[in-house]
Order: structure tokens, then sequence, then C-alpha cells
């Protein structure tokens, strides 16, 4: 099955600074890449995904890249603020897995004012 | 919408009592999901659904059963609860279909200690 490794597990930031979050995953069948962010006390939300006909994804001042031929995906923050702060999960899906996604272990991310 | 709602939002077990989670989505989705997450180790899938009628195992499905007898509810059993499934437990559906994956809509999560 698939399995997707994420670093860093805890990402410290001043705000305003650059932070990148890295996804590798092993089933070269996966063709959706969801992150999702988690505020404290809540359930995860979807902030961005790519699937593997593209290469990059921007919304404001969030990216995802995808390097199918590498196997690794990255979620990139520009411009840090205070509520950023979350735990931010990876995913990747395949159609052969039935579309169910296999998570990342998460990375904690504290932005510091 | 009200999304994906769960109930209780905070639960005390003891040893071998049993409960059960509710899970109701309001968006006609086909696809439910329970996941368990504890400190540090992510979101573990326990069971899953594609559809009423439909259920099958996840990562982490023992001790805990699932039922799929409508479209929107998906509740979770805990039968014989041990100290081991304390965690956070999330519901969470989406809308999949062939050839298109879609995002995932997560509760709010119970959580669940036993003692």
């Amino acid at each position: 099955g698939e399995n997707v490794e994420q670093h860093p597990s805890t990402l410290s930031v001043q705000e305003g600074d650059s932070a990148v979050i890295k996804c590798t995953y092993s089933d070269s069948a996966s063709n959706y890449f969801p992150w999702y962010k988690q505020e404290l006390g809540k359930g995860p939300q979807l902030i961005i995904d790519i699937r593997s006909n593209v290469g990059e994804k921007k919304d404001q001042r969030i990216a995802v890249t995808l390097n199918k031929t590498a196997k690794h995906f990255s979620l990139h923050i520009t411009e840090t603020q205070p509520e950023d702060s979350a735990v931010y999960f990876c995913a990747a899906s395949s159609s052969g897995g039935s579309y169910i996604p296999t998570f990342g272990r998460g990375t904690s991310l504290i932005v510091h004012p | 919408n009200a999304g994906v709602t769960q109930t209780p939002k905070f639960r005390i077990l003891k040893i071998g009592q049993s409960m059960t989670l509710q899970c109701t989505q309001d968006m006609n989705h086909n696809y439910m999901y329970w996941y368990r997450q504890d400190p540090g180790m992510g979101l573990k899938l326990i069971y899953y659904s594609v559809g009423a009628g439909i259920t099958d195992k996840g990562e982490v499905p023992n001790g805990y059963n699932v039922s799929r007898s409508t479209t929107e509810d998906f509740p979770l059993r805990l039968e014989l609860a041990a100290p081991s499934q304390t965690s956070v437990y999330f519901c969470a559906s989406s809308y999949s279909r062939s050839g298109s994956h879609n995002e995932q809509f997560f509760g709010p999560g119970t959580r669940l200690t036993v003692l």
C-alpha cells in the first residue's frame, strides 16, 4: 500500500518568513495530493490540493509543488503570519486505492510574532 | 449546510463499557471515514464506507464496528472499551466517483478517554 513520509515534524519560523513542508510517497499510481490544516481543537480542513497532471499550484500565500518522477510534493507558505500556526498534513491517494487517502504524520508549524 | 457533525464532543468511559460515536453529513457524500488521532501519530483510518450498505476496514479496525444504513449516517461502535482506545476520533466525508478525487470534509472530533 501507499506510504507517505512528512518532514519536518515541527517547524518554527518568525513572522514574515517562509515555511516549507515536504512529503514523499511510495505508490507511483497516486494522482491526488491534498494538504490539510488543523487548528487546535478542530478537525482538519483542506487548504490546497494538486493533481498529477499539474506541477505547481498557487493560492495567495500558499503553493504546492509536485515532482512525480521523484515522488515528492511540498507545501510552501510565504509571508507567514501567527494565524498560520497549526498542524499541517499531506496526503496521497490513487484511483487504484479506491480513493482512500494515506496521510503523513503531520507538521506542527509555529509562527512567532 | 451543517457539513459533518459528530456527537458527543467529549466522553469518559470505564474499561469494558461500550458506546457509539455518532456522525452525520448533509452533503450527500458517498464516502465516509472514521479516523483516530493520537499525539504525533497523524490520522489513522479505522473504517470507511463507499456508500450505504458498504463498509470496509482501514488500518486499525480492531475493537471497533461500523454500519452505514443511510447515506447520511456512519456511527462508530466501541465494544469493551480499553485504555488503548483513548484518542480523538474524527469522522469525514467526501464525494468520489470514477476518475475523480475530491477533498474530505472533517467533523469537529470526539475526545474519548477510557479509564
